[in-house]
């Protein structure tokens, strides 16, 4: 299957900071990239979806303007969590869909916020 | 209303028995496709198997089979000849639209799975 990248695969950040996830399709083209979080024990929560070179579609309850998210390239889509609270903290994936229309899903990153 | 529901939060199973992991869907699209995904304490998401609404036959991946039953709206995940490996959370997803469709994936809760030596 094709391989999705995610960098930071973890990371800690203090309160009222903002972070930046890097998602990257590394052998296909992503027209479409999704972005999900998901707590401790529960399912995968769809936060947004975006196209390349449009802005992304969020879901209902999810705030753009805390969860800015950019999809530049067919291969590069990045999430930052902005002004970052505790309540943030969560495990974050990213998902690639080429031109088969297959998901091919990153390894995640787990954000604690302090 | 809840388009993927999985009812089995928990589920055991004896190491090398099989077992089947429950999930009724929820659509009036009749171009869908549904899919079981694994994912272990590591947090990634496996791809497992896949079913589409207008598949004749039910899907199988190795020790992996889809019970698709449309008119019931269940596609349930038989786990043959379980190992200690499969010990894990199994999500059910839905994909609304046709092939062509880059539409989202609609996840149920999860059931974690426990095989017992």
């Amino acid at each position: 299957g094709a391989v999705v990248s995610q960098h930071p695969s973890w990371v800690i950040c203090k309160s009222g900071t903002s972070v930046k996830i890097e998602c990257r399709s590394l052998d296909f083209q992503a027209t479409t990239m999704f972005w999900y979080r998901q707590f401790p024990k529960q399912s995968l929560m769809l936060m947004a979806t975006s196209n390349e070179g449009s802005k992304a579609t969020y879901e209902q309850g999810v705030e753009k303007d805390k969860f800015l998210i950019n999809h530049a390239s067919l291969t590069l889509s990045t999430l930052t969590v902005t002004s970052a609270h505790p309540e943030d903290s969560s495990f974050y994936i990213c998902s690639g869909s080429g031109a088969n229309y297959e998901q091919y899903f990153g390894p995640g990153t787990r954000l604690t916020v302090t | 209303a809840q388009k993927i529901t999985q009812t089995q939060p928990g589920m055991f199973v004896q190491e090398k028995e099989a077992v089947t992991l429950d999930c009724t869907y929820d659509t009036s699209d009749p171009s869908y496709g549904l899919f079981w995904y694994k994912q272990p304490s590591s947090g990634e998401m496996i791809f497992l198997i896949y079913q589409g609404s207008y598949d004749q036959q039910n899907a199988t991946e190795g020790r992996y089979s889809l019970n698709f039953q449309k008119a019931r709206k269940s596609a349930n995940l038989v786990i043959s000849a379980s190992q200690l490996g499969d010990s894990a959370m199994y999500f059910c997803a839905m994909r609304e639209g046709g092939s062509g469709n880059t539409g989202k994936l609609i996840f149920g809760q999860g059931t974690t799975l426990q095989v017992k030596p």
